[in-house]
């Protein structure tokens, strides 16, 4: 079973802040994505990326930075966070663009 | 604009019961619908998908019905069971793998 690791599972931080959600898939797997899931809009695509050093956007991108620092780990910073961004956040990976996409189990950020 | 509409939010069976969850989406040149399925504290897993060259996609007690003239496809689950209650997400494709989420439907199972 592929394995996608989001850490930290529960953040809360002010208007503002900076925050970091990190993700670290162990699958070999080129894509990985950044998703928020709010009621009402399912799953929305923030960032992606098809490799190292690699990142496109995706259909919410505005508010978030990614980085793609290795094949394993994606990162999404959010440098001034406000209430908007309260939502959870997954991480994915898929081996290709037409596979299979796993997801971790999830990042809840609240901005206070 | 929602480009992958599910139509209920929430869907309530009895047990040993068929539910079917509904999903619509506006544009043709979709080609892949996964649905995914969610339960609380988890993130989503594939459940079954259907590619548009065919109507219909099987696996055990989960089937899908693709219409693809009237852009629509439903999740038919047969013999409800309580393990069932999910939330379930209509997915659709294109472009290099950009998935397209429906609002999810909550489904519940009353034994």
């Amino acid at each position: 079973e592929a394995a996608v690791t989001q850490s930290p599972r529960n953040k809360v931080t002010v208007t503002g802040g900076n925050v970091t959600l990190s993700c670290r898939q162990t699958n070999s797997h080129n894509y990985m994505y950044w998703y928020r899931q709010d009621t009402g809009h399912g799953l929305r695509l923030i960032h992606y990326s098809y490799g190292a050093g690699n990142l496109q956007i995706g259909d919410v991108p505005d508010g978030y930075k990614a980085t793609r620092t290795t094949q394993e780990d994606f990162f999404l910073l959010l440098e001034l966070a406000s209430p908007s961004q309260t939502s959870l956040y997954f991480c994915a990976s898929s081996l290709g663009w037409n596979t299979e996409v796993f997801f971790g189990k999830g990042t809840r950020l609240t901005v206070v | 604009q929602q480009q992958v509409r599910q139509s209920s939010q929430s869907l309530t069976v009895w047990e040993g019961e068929t539910a079917i969850l509904n999903c619509s989406y506006e544009n043709s040149a979709f080609d892949y619908f996964p649905w995914y399925q969610q339960f609380p504290g988890e993130g989503p897993a594939l459940l079954i998908a259907i590619r548009s060259v065919s109507d219909k996609k099987e696996d055990g007690r989960f089937t899908i019905f693709f219409n693809k003239r009237e852009k629509n496809l439903s999740l038919h689950i047969k013999d409800s069971q309580p393990g069932d209650s999910a939330t379930y997400f209509c997915a659709a494709r294109y472009n290099q793998g950009k998935l397209i989420f429906g609002q999810g439907t909550k489904l519940s199972i009353k034994p």
